[in-house]
């Protein structure tokens, strides 16, 4: 069965300290993985996408990354305003099916 | 501008009721979703619109049904709530994946979840 899975669930990190996040997925066909950062009472905001082995995305603290297997998305020098829920979603099929992990919940303190 | 609106942000109801959550997304995309979270904060779909036709129906009890009057709403109708029917109801609209050639990508756009409680 296709599964997505994130690690850990949880982290705990200081201002400044650089982390990353794990996405490992099994998947028949991937057409596409997608990170979003989710905040407490709200819905989920896109940061990026990748479609194949090798692909990088950045934006601002956040770089993102894809291998046949699993995605990483590091976290460098993060603030307190990056604490949220990042969640990882691969695409299945062509109908944009989307089947999340279950996130990873990042707190950054002063 | 809201891109992707809910409405109620909050819903409690007893068991038994029939109920619905509306939603609009004012983006021009041509494909709607709605997606169920559960108190262990995973996000499963339900269903997917495109230009009005179901696409994707999930294995989610018949008393769940969607309703899209047109391509910029898709409506969720709940009939017999149950207390597993508790949880945040998140709406997400989509460009038409029938425009992006061999890359079929989805990068969706979130409402901002309607938590539903069933006493």
């Amino acid at each position: 069965e296709d599964q997505v899975t994130q690690s850990p669930e949880a982290l705990r990190l200081q201002e400044g300290e650089s982390s990353s996040l794990n996405c490992s997925y099994t998947v028949s066909g991937l057409r596409g993985l997608f990170w979003y950062r989710q905040d407490p009472g709200k819905g989920p905001e896109f940061l990026f996408t990748l479609y194949s082995a090798g692909e990088e995305k950045e934006k601002e603290r956040l770089k993102a990354t894809l291998t046949k297997k699993e995605s990483f998305l590091h976290i460098t020098a993060p603030k307190p305003e990056d604490s949220a829920t990042y969640l990882c979603a691969v695409q299945e099929g062509s109908w944009g099916k989307l089947q999340f992990g279950a996130g990873t919940q990042v707190v950054v303190t002063p | 501008d809201t891109a992707v609106s809910q409405t109620p942000k909050y819903l409690v109801t007893q068991m038994g009721n029939d109920k619905s959550i509306k939603c609009e997304q004012n983006l021009g995309h041509d494909t709607m979703y709605w997606y169920k979270q559960d108190s262990k904060k995973f996000l499963k779909i339900m269903f997917s619109y495109n230009n009005k036709e179901l696409i994707i129906n999930e294995t989610v009890p018949n008393r769940f049904s969607p309703k899209s009057p047109d391509k910029a709403h898709l409506n969720l109708h709940i009939n017999s709530l149950e207390l597993g029917d508790s949880a945040v109801y998140f709406c997400a609209s989509s460009q038409d994946l029938a425009h992006r050639g061999a890359f079929t990508y989805n990068e969706q756009f979130f409402g901002p979840g309607t938590r539903l409680t069933v006493l």
